[in-house]
């Protein structure tokens, strides 16, 4: 079990470039959710998958946001048209639903990938 | 909508002075009420786990306790390595599957 990775840690972009993150999560599980945090603020939910279904996107996810997870694996988050205000460091995380969803299920971080638009 | 508080902000404790940091919560329907530890530049790393009121779990220094409205994470003895910005989040039965954060307390040891 080597944990929840994300690629690139860190990326600096120019305003208007499109981007994109690779998130690998912890084998076999099921759940893999993107976040948002920016400086003194907590994560902020994006969007989840349950295998290869994107189940729920939040309002904070706009149509510059696109994520995907083929075959219910990896998934890679893009932002098209960076804006300044996208600088942040994104998160990836996994669990795994067993079960009826009737507890809390423990979701596992990644390192989180940087992002800064110049 | 789902929302927590995390008080206080910042604390700073002498080496072996032991405090509390709070959580306060609403939820619509309680799943679980989750602790995390984050170290600059990092990752959450998750710590607790809580499901109902009255629940308390303990993990070397750290102990997390549960009521209807609210969490503490106490904290005993603490260590220079415990310093960390401790968050607290929630999960739901009504709206996004995904968890709900607070802003995070600030803890610095000082030897």
């Amino acid at each position: 079990d080597t944990g929840v990775s994300q690629d690139p840690r860190h990326k600096i972009t120019k305003r208007g470039q499109n981007v994109t993150f690779r998130c690998d999560p912890i084998s076999e599980h099921n759940r893999l959710y993107w976040y948002r945090q920016t400086l003194g603020q907590g994560p902020e939910f994006l969007t989840y998958f349950q295998n290869e279904a994107q189940l729920e996107k939040s309002r904070l996810l706009s149509d510059r946001f696109s994520a995907e997870r083929p075959k219910g694996s990896f998934s890679t988050l893009e932002i098209q048209r960076t804006e300044q205000g996208d600088s942040a460091m994104y998160l990836c995380a996994s669990s795994l639903l067993q079960g009826q969803d009737i507890f809390g299920n423990t979701i596992y971080f990644g390192e989180g990938s940087w992002l800064t638009v110049v | 909508e789902d929302q927590v508080t995390q008080s206080p902000e910042a604390l700073r404790l002498q080496e072996g002075e032991s405090s509390s940091l709070n959580c306060s919560y609403t939820v619509s329907g309680l799943r679980g009420l989750f602790w995390y530890r984050q170290d600059p530049g990092k990752g959450p790393e998750f710590l607790f786990t809580l499901y109902s009121a009255g629940e308390e779990k303990e993990k070397e220094r750290l102990k997390a306790t549960l009521t209807k409205k609210e969490s503490f994470l106490h904290i005993t003895a603490p260590k220079p390595e415990d310093s960390a910005t401790y968050l607290c989040a929630v999960q739901g039965r009504g709206g996004a599957d995904g968890l709900t954060f607070g802003k995070g307390t600030h803890l610095i040891i000082q030897p």
